[in-house]
């Protein structure tokens, strides 16, 4: 079975750019989680999607911050402009539930410049 | 918020030896959790404790969720050097509008005994 995929897995930017990333969960997953990692901390949630739908967006900094999951499978996170302090891992993950083991991909390492 | 506090920071470990941490919380959680994080990888689950009191074993890795539902500690016997990496606890509870929300500590990280 094929493992939550992630891309790109580095990308560096100068302040104020914008960039996206991309998740693509384990098949059949209906719930899908991206979290921010800063250097030397744990993940930190920032958007749950059931489905297509938010379940749970309370910590993303929607100033700069925005995800969608169109037709339920797939997800795009965005950051628009970026500042310094959103240098971090961005993980997904998904789970065939809310309550049901959280699979994670391998992350995107972003430095912002 | 809530958080969790995970201690040590960091330890150095020798083949064969015990390890031993532990993850404290000030908020009750209905499910504790272990992940092992590698270098350029997501966190892998290790163990997950349902019930207060529960002790549970996975290889040689022991945990036991805490009476008091806050606590709960990660043991790993005769340790090998694939062992190496982050260990992060998390809890899990219903609370506010989040389903099922992972809270993280802050991490573990085992290291070889220079």
């Amino acid at each position: 079975e094929a493992g939550v995929a992630q891309s790109p897995r580095y990308k560096i930017i100068e302040k104020r750019q914008s960039v996206a990333f991309w998740c693509n969960p384990i098949s059949g997953h209906a719930t899908l989680y991206w979290y921010q990692q800063i250097l030397g901390q744990g993940p930190k949630l920032l958007i749950q999607f059931q489905n297509n739908g938010v379940v749970d967006d309370s910590q993303l900094p929607k100033d700069r911050f925005s995800a969608e999951r169109l037709k339920g499978v797939d997800s795009t996170l965005k950051i628009q402009p970026a500042k310094l302090e959103d240098s971090a891992v961005y993980l997904c993950a998904s789970s065939q539930s809310p309550y049901n083991e959280q699979f994670f991909g391998p992350g995107t390492r972003l430095t912002v410049l | 918020g809530q958080q969790l506090n995970q201690s040590p920071q960091s330890m150095f470990i020798q083949e064969g030896e015990d390890v031993s941490m532990n993850c404290t919380s000030s908020s009750i959680f209905n499910t504790w959790l272990w992940y092992k994080q590698d270098p350029g990888e997501g966190p892998v689950l290790l163990i997950a404790l349902y019930k207060a009191g529960e002790l549970t074993s996975n290889g040689r890795l022991t945990a036991q969720f805490g009476i008091t539902r806050k606590d709960s500690f990660l043991n790993i016997s005769a340790s090998i050097p694939s062992d190496v990496g982050i260990y992060f606890c998390a809890g899990q509870g219903n609370y506010g509008g989040s389903q099922g929300n992972l809270i993280f500590g802050k991490g573990t990280k085992l290291s070889v005994k220079p």
